[in-house]
């Protein structure tokens, strides 16, 4: 299995730009979550979904969108691309078990210009 | 607001046991504490998870006083391999789904 997958490893942007980050999980997970990774700083959520059709938003939403036409892919949308964007982009996914842990990929690092 | 509450850094001799303490003082009674590493700017990696009880596996101890506010992982022999950015987690069950809140994490590093 390779777990969560995603897709581009390295980005740079222009502001203004708009870009989508792939994740995709083979685990048959229902949850799955977008973060953000600031240098110092934890990961903050961006938006998650409970499920295919569904999605909700985080702490820090502002600014994405995100898509779970799959259940195993959920998709981060940047429409126009700002500087405070620059980040590393975590995606994770979990089963419905109350205790289950979260599994992540290895990031996604964007730099917006 | 700040689930979770961690020192910034931690140093710890290699082959001792590195504790590692975390403050969630505002935890309900149905949320979940995990721990998670970081390794350079790898994904996190999973480590432990408890609720109430103390929990132990291979890799790590996890040690939830009675009250629940505090809890602290315990590494009995750390390794080089340990140093990393350690993050206390908080499982949040809201009607909209789980959340899982990251605290800014603790930089242990292991000493030769």
């Amino acid at each position: 299995n390779a777990g969560v997958t995603q897709t581009p490893k390295f980005r740079v942007l222009k502001t203004g730009q708009s870009m989508t980050l792939l994740c995709a999980q083979d685990m048959n997970h229902e949850y799955m979550y977008w973060y953000r990774q600031d240098p110092g700083m934890g990961l903050r959520l961006i938006h998650y979904s409970v499920g295919e059709g569904t999605t909700a938003k985080g702490e820090v939403p502002d600014g994405y969108n995100v898509s779970r036409l799959k259940k195993q892919n959920f998709l981060l949308g940047l429409e126009s691309a700002a500087p405070s964007q620059t980040s590393v982009y975590f995606c994770a996914s979990t089963s419905w078990g109350t205790n289950s842990p979260l599994h992540f990929g290895n990031g996604t690092r964007l730099t917006v210009t | 607001d700040a689930k979770t509450t961690q020192p910034t850094s931690m140093d710890c001799a290699e082959g001792r046991a590195a504790n590692l303490p975390c403050n969630h003082s505002t935890i309900s009674g149905n949320e979940y504490v995990y721990w998670y590493r970081q390794i350079h700017s790898q994904g996190p990696q999973y480590i432990i998870h408890g609720l109430k009880n103390n929990e132990t596996n291979e890799m790590a101890s996890l040690i939830i006083t009675e009250d629940r506010k505090s809890s602290t992982l315990i590494l009995p022999h750390a390794t080089l391999r340990d140093t990393a950015v350690y993050y206390c987690i908080v499982r949040v069950a809201y009607r909209t789904g789980n959340q899982f809140y990251f605290g800014t994490g603790t930089s242990l590093t292991v000493i030769p």
